[in-house]
Protein backbone atom coordinates (compact mmCIF):
# COMPACT_ATOMS: atom_id res chain seq x y z
CA UNK A 1 0.00 0.00 0.00
CA UNK A 2 1.63 3.47 -0.85
CA UNK A 3 1.62 5.97 1.50
CA UNK A 4 -0.18 8.62 0.13
CA UNK A 5 -3.26 7.62 -2.68
CA UNK A 6 -4.61 10.38 -5.30
CA UNK A 7 -7.15 9.68 -7.89
CA UNK A 8 -5.74 9.79 -11.30
CA UNK A 9 -8.36 10.94 -13.22
CA UNK A 10 -8.59 12.01 -15.71
CA UNK A 11 -11.23 14.95 -14.59
CA UNK A 12 -12.90 16.82 -17.41
CA UNK A 13 -15.35 19.88 -16.33
CA UNK A 14 -16.55 22.91 -17.78
CA UNK A 15 -15.37 26.55 -17.24
CA UNK A 16 -16.30 27.80 -14.27
CA UNK A 17 -16.94 24.65 -12.77
CA UNK A 18 -16.03 23.87 -8.91
CA UNK A 19 -13.20 21.32 -8.48
CA UNK A 20 -12.43 18.97 -6.02
CA UNK A 21 -9.44 17.13 -5.92
CA UNK A 22 -8.37 14.89 -2.82
CA UNK A 23 -5.84 12.56 -1.29
CA UNK A 24 -5.69 9.84 1.29
CA UNK A 25 -2.64 9.03 3.02
CA UNK A 26 -1.70 6.51 6.23
CA UNK A 27 0.92 7.78 8.22
CA UNK A 28 -0.24 9.79 10.92
CA UNK A 29 3.62 11.50 11.55
CA UNK A 30 2.45 13.64 8.44
CA UNK A 31 2.40 17.59 9.06
CA UNK A 32 2.72 19.55 6.58
CA UNK A 33 0.56 19.16 3.23
CA UNK A 34 1.45 20.85 -0.02
CA UNK A 35 -0.33 20.60 -3.06
CA UNK A 36 1.69 21.52 -6.12
CA UNK A 37 0.59 21.92 -9.68
CA UNK A 38 2.13 20.72 -13.04
CA UNK A 39 1.93 21.85 -16.24
CA UNK A 40 2.63 19.55 -19.10
CA UNK A 41 6.73 19.24 -19.67
CA UNK A 42 7.25 20.86 -17.05
CA UNK A 43 8.58 20.38 -13.00
CA UNK A 44 6.05 20.80 -10.47
CA UNK A 45 5.26 24.44 -8.71
CA UNK A 46 4.18 24.82 -5.37
CA UNK A 47 0.48 25.71 -4.87
CA UNK A 48 -0.32 25.97 -1.70
CA UNK A 49 0.82 24.80 1.55
CA UNK A 50 -1.08 23.97 4.86
CA UNK A 51 0.00 22.91 8.52
CA UNK A 52 -1.43 20.33 10.56
CA UNK A 53 -5.83 20.12 10.37
CA UNK A 54 -7.69 22.83 9.13
CA UNK A 55 -8.67 24.98 5.96
CA UNK A 56 -6.41 27.73 3.94
CA UNK A 57 -7.74 30.19 1.32
CA UNK A 58 -5.82 31.62 -1.60
CA UNK A 59 -8.05 33.18 -4.02
CA UNK A 60 -9.67 30.43 -5.88
CA UNK A 61 -7.83 28.14 -3.89
CA UNK A 62 -8.76 26.40 -0.83
CA UNK A 63 -6.52 23.52 0.79
CA UNK A 64 -8.77 21.42 3.78
CA UNK A 65 -7.08 19.11 5.96
CA UNK A 66 -8.94 16.64 8.01
CA UNK A 67 -5.66 14.65 10.45
CA UNK A 68 -8.12 12.45 11.81
CA UNK A 69 -9.49 10.74 8.47
CA UNK A 70 -6.26 11.42 7.06
CA UNK A 71 -7.66 13.10 4.01
CA UNK A 72 -6.41 16.23 2.23
CA UNK A 73 -8.26 17.97 -0.65
CA UNK A 74 -7.77 20.85 -2.91
CA UNK A 75 -11.24 23.24 -3.84
CA UNK A 76 -10.59 25.37 -6.88
CA UNK A 77 -13.51 27.66 -7.53
CA UNK A 78 -14.25 29.05 -10.66
CA UNK A 79 -12.23 27.13 -12.92
CA UNK A 80 -9.83 28.05 -15.77
CA UNK A 81 -8.77 26.59 -18.78
CA UNK A 82 -5.52 27.82 -17.37
CA UNK A 83 -5.95 25.77 -14.70
CA UNK A 84 -5.81 22.36 -16.83
CA UNK A 85 -2.50 20.77 -15.32
CA UNK A 86 -1.92 17.49 -13.16
CA UNK A 87 -2.12 18.61 -9.51
CA UNK A 88 0.38 16.57 -6.85
CA UNK A 89 -0.46 16.35 -3.37
CA UNK A 90 2.32 16.16 -1.35
CA UNK A 91 3.19 15.76 2.60
CA UNK A 92 6.23 15.49 4.74
CA UNK A 93 7.03 14.70 9.14
CA UNK A 94 7.61 17.81 10.85
CA UNK A 95 11.44 17.25 9.78
CA UNK A 96 10.97 17.86 6.34
CA UNK A 97 13.10 14.85 6.05
CA UNK A 98 11.54 13.35 3.11
CA UNK A 99 8.17 14.22 0.92
CA UNK A 100 5.71 12.04 -0.18
CA UNK A 101 3.34 12.21 -3.59
CA UNK A 102 0.66 11.70 -4.74
CA UNK A 103 0.07 9.95 -8.40
CA UNK A 104 -1.60 13.57 -9.47
CA UNK A 105 -4.98 14.18 -10.56
CA UNK A 106 -4.92 15.45 -14.56
CA UNK A 107 -7.37 18.14 -14.43
CA UNK A 108 -9.01 19.55 -18.15
CA UNK A 109 -11.23 22.76 -17.83
CA UNK A 110 -12.91 22.98 -20.39
CA UNK A 111 -13.54 26.50 -22.32
CA UNK B 1 15.96 35.48 -9.21
CA UNK B 2 16.23 32.32 -11.39
CA UNK B 3 15.17 29.23 -10.44
CA UNK B 4 16.68 25.76 -10.40
CA UNK B 5 18.35 24.88 -14.11
CA UNK B 6 18.38 21.69 -15.73
CA UNK B 7 20.29 20.11 -18.07
CA UNK B 8 19.53 18.57 -21.04
CA UNK B 9 15.68 19.27 -21.03
CA UNK B 10 15.78 16.25 -22.91
CA UNK B 11 18.38 12.97 -24.18
CA UNK B 12 17.69 9.89 -25.97
CA UNK B 13 19.86 6.86 -25.69
CA UNK B 14 20.65 3.41 -26.54
CA UNK B 15 20.54 0.81 -23.67
CA UNK B 16 23.73 0.31 -21.68
CA UNK B 17 25.25 3.86 -22.96
CA UNK B 18 25.78 6.35 -19.88
CA UNK B 19 24.22 9.34 -19.14
CA UNK B 20 24.28 12.58 -17.21
CA UNK B 21 22.30 15.23 -15.73
CA UNK B 22 23.43 18.78 -14.50
CA UNK B 23 21.12 21.09 -12.06
CA UNK B 24 22.15 24.03 -10.73
CA UNK B 25 19.64 24.86 -7.25
CA UNK B 26 18.47 28.17 -6.08
CA UNK B 27 21.48 30.11 -5.10
CA UNK B 28 21.54 29.95 -1.19
CA UNK B 29 19.67 27.22 -1.07
CA UNK B 30 21.65 23.97 0.79
CA UNK B 31 19.13 21.26 0.18
CA UNK B 32 19.08 19.81 -3.40
CA UNK B 33 16.87 16.65 -4.50
CA UNK B 34 16.86 14.59 -7.47
CA UNK B 35 13.60 12.52 -7.81
CA UNK B 36 12.66 10.28 -10.68
CA UNK B 37 8.88 10.72 -12.35
CA UNK B 38 7.54 8.41 -14.15
CA UNK B 39 4.52 8.72 -16.78
CA UNK B 40 1.77 9.39 -15.02
CA UNK B 41 3.00 8.73 -11.59
CA UNK B 42 3.86 11.39 -8.90
CA UNK B 43 8.03 12.30 -8.17
CA UNK B 44 9.98 9.46 -6.10
CA UNK B 45 13.07 10.63 -4.49
CA UNK B 46 16.43 9.03 -5.43
CA UNK B 47 18.61 11.16 -3.48
CA UNK B 48 19.00 14.38 -1.24
CA UNK B 49 21.84 16.39 -0.10
CA UNK B 50 22.47 18.63 2.77
CA UNK B 51 25.57 21.03 1.35
CA UNK B 52 27.65 18.38 0.50
CA UNK B 53 26.18 15.53 1.95
CA UNK B 54 24.60 12.92 1.12
CA UNK B 55 21.66 12.33 3.60
CA UNK B 56 19.14 10.33 2.01
CA UNK B 57 20.64 8.18 -1.13
CA UNK B 58 18.71 4.63 0.12
CA UNK B 59 16.31 4.88 -3.08
CA UNK B 60 19.45 5.19 -5.29
CA UNK B 61 19.80 2.29 -7.40
CA UNK B 62 23.74 2.25 -6.48
CA UNK B 63 24.79 -0.20 -9.25
CA UNK B 64 24.06 1.75 -12.09
CA UNK B 65 22.97 5.21 -10.88
CA UNK B 66 25.47 7.87 -9.39
CA UNK B 67 25.61 11.40 -8.11
CA UNK B 68 27.37 14.47 -6.77
CA UNK B 69 27.40 17.73 -5.29
CA UNK B 70 30.98 19.15 -5.33
CA UNK B 71 31.18 22.45 -3.37
CA UNK B 72 27.22 22.30 -2.15
CA UNK B 73 26.11 24.35 -5.05
CA UNK B 74 25.90 22.25 -8.55
CA UNK B 75 25.05 18.70 -8.84
CA UNK B 76 25.36 15.69 -11.59
CA UNK B 77 23.15 12.46 -11.82
CA UNK B 78 24.55 9.74 -13.69
CA UNK B 79 23.85 6.16 -15.11
CA UNK B 80 26.06 3.92 -16.06
CA UNK B 81 24.69 1.83 -17.97
CA UNK B 82 21.38 2.89 -18.91
CA UNK B 83 18.46 0.25 -19.31
CA UNK B 84 14.89 0.55 -21.05
CA UNK B 85 13.27 0.69 -17.80
CA UNK B 86 15.46 4.15 -16.67
CA UNK B 87 13.18 6.31 -19.14
CA UNK B 88 11.42 8.73 -17.59
CA UNK B 89 11.97 12.32 -16.05
CA UNK B 90 14.56 13.38 -13.76
CA UNK B 91 13.73 16.35 -11.72
CA UNK B 92 16.13 18.17 -9.68
CA UNK B 93 14.34 20.42 -6.81
CA UNK B 94 16.42 22.18 -4.19
CA UNK B 95 14.93 24.33 -0.74
CA UNK B 96 15.30 26.78 2.14
CA UNK B 97 15.94 23.50 4.40
CA UNK B 98 15.16 25.50 6.98
CA UNK B 99 11.71 26.50 9.09
CA UNK B 100 8.48 26.05 7.92
CA UNK B 101 9.71 27.40 4.45
CA UNK B 102 11.66 24.62 4.31
CA UNK B 103 9.00 22.52 2.76
CA UNK B 104 8.69 24.49 -0.25
CA UNK B 105 10.50 22.52 -3.05
CA UNK B 106 11.49 24.22 -6.17
CA UNK B 107 11.84 21.76 -9.29
CA UNK B 108 13.41 22.33 -12.38
CA UNK B 109 11.88 21.48 -15.44
CA UNK B 110 13.32 18.49 -15.65
CA UNK B 111 15.80 16.29 -18.07
CA UNK B 112 13.37 13.82 -20.02
CA UNK B 113 15.46 10.57 -20.30
CA UNK B 114 14.38 8.12 -23.43
CA UNK B 115 16.42 5.08 -23.93
CA UNK B 116 15.91 2.92 -26.96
Amino acid sequence: QKEVEQDPGPLSVPEGAIVSLNCTYSNSAFQYFMWYRQYSRKGPELLMYTYSSGNKEDGRFTAQVDKSSKYISLFIRDSQPSDSATYLCAMTPYNFNKFYFGSGTKLNVKP
Amino acid sequence: EAGVVQSPRYKIIEKKQPVAFWCNPISGHNTLYWYLQNLGQGPELLIRYENEEAVDDSQLPKDRFSAERLKGVDSTLKIQPAELGDSAVYLCASSAGTGARGGELFFGEGSRLTVL
